[in-house]
């Protein structure tokens, strides 16, 4: 199985850029496609899409957050940090079965 | 609105049986992949199986092959999971999700399974 690595916290002030990563056990890009997906999970809520495909924003999903990456290293960055944006952030490859997810980054306000 | 609402979840005893629903709306069930998706508590997300938009094809991950199935009733736009000799480790709040082709779109809001005796 694909084993994605996300640091468990990070903490950041208002207004200010915070920067996911996450980091694949072995590439989940074919050819220029980069199988990399990120999630927002607010507490007691469901999982939303946020980024699909590395750097492409989902329907609905404000211009503050964006995707990059290639390989095995990807980063989501939320930029300015708002209150709203408490939550926890996974990433998913789907290169291979089975799909796998990141354990998840808790995102805290300084 | 995509709306997935989830039923079925409840305590059950180990070995035991459960079958989940999930009612879809706002959009055209049959065009869609589905797939469970769980959270055991305080956990990450975990992918539980798949099923293609006609039924044709079920994909599931190892630790649940044999014991679950997975479903669909595009007439009744309802996704289906059939879990049999339920485990202590299959403990979690089950999502259904529509599957697009290489994500999950949409999200219901979830239905926990406890399994304990």
């Amino acid at each position: 199985d694909i084993v994605l690595t996300q640091s468990p916290v990070l903490a950041v002030s208002l207004g200010q850029r915070a920067t996911i990563s996450c980091r694949a056990s072995q590439s989940v890009s074919i050819s220029s496609i980069n199988l990399m997906h990120w999630y927002q999970q607010k507490p007691g809520q469901q999982p939303k899409l946020l980024i699909y495909r590395a750097s492409n924003l989902a329907s609905g999903i404000p211009a503050r957050f964006s995707g990059s990456g290639s390989g095995t290293d990807f980063t989501l960055t939320i930029d300015p940090v708002q209150a709203d944006d408490i939550a926890a952030y996974y990433c998913q490859q789907s290169r291979e079965s089975p799909l796998t997810f990141g354990s998840g980054t808790k995102l805290e306000i300084k | 609105e995509v709306q997935l609402v989830e039923s079925g979840g409840g305590l059950v005893q180990p070995g035991r049986s459960l079958k989940l629903s999930c009612a879809a709306s706002g959009f055209t069930f049959s065009d869609y992949n589905m797939a469970w998706v769980r959270q055991a508590p305080k956990k990450g997300l975990e992918w539980v199986a798949t099923i293609i938009y006609d039924g044709s094809r079920t994909y599931y991950r190892d630790s649940v092959k044999g014991r679950f199935t997975i479903s669909r009733d595009n007439a009744k736009s309802t996704l289906y999971l059939q879990m049999d000799s339920l485990r202590s480790e299959d403990t979690a709040t089950y999502y259904c999700a529509t599957h697009g082709v290489h994500y999950f779109d949409y999200w219901g809001q979830g239905v926990m399974v406890t399994v304990s005796s």
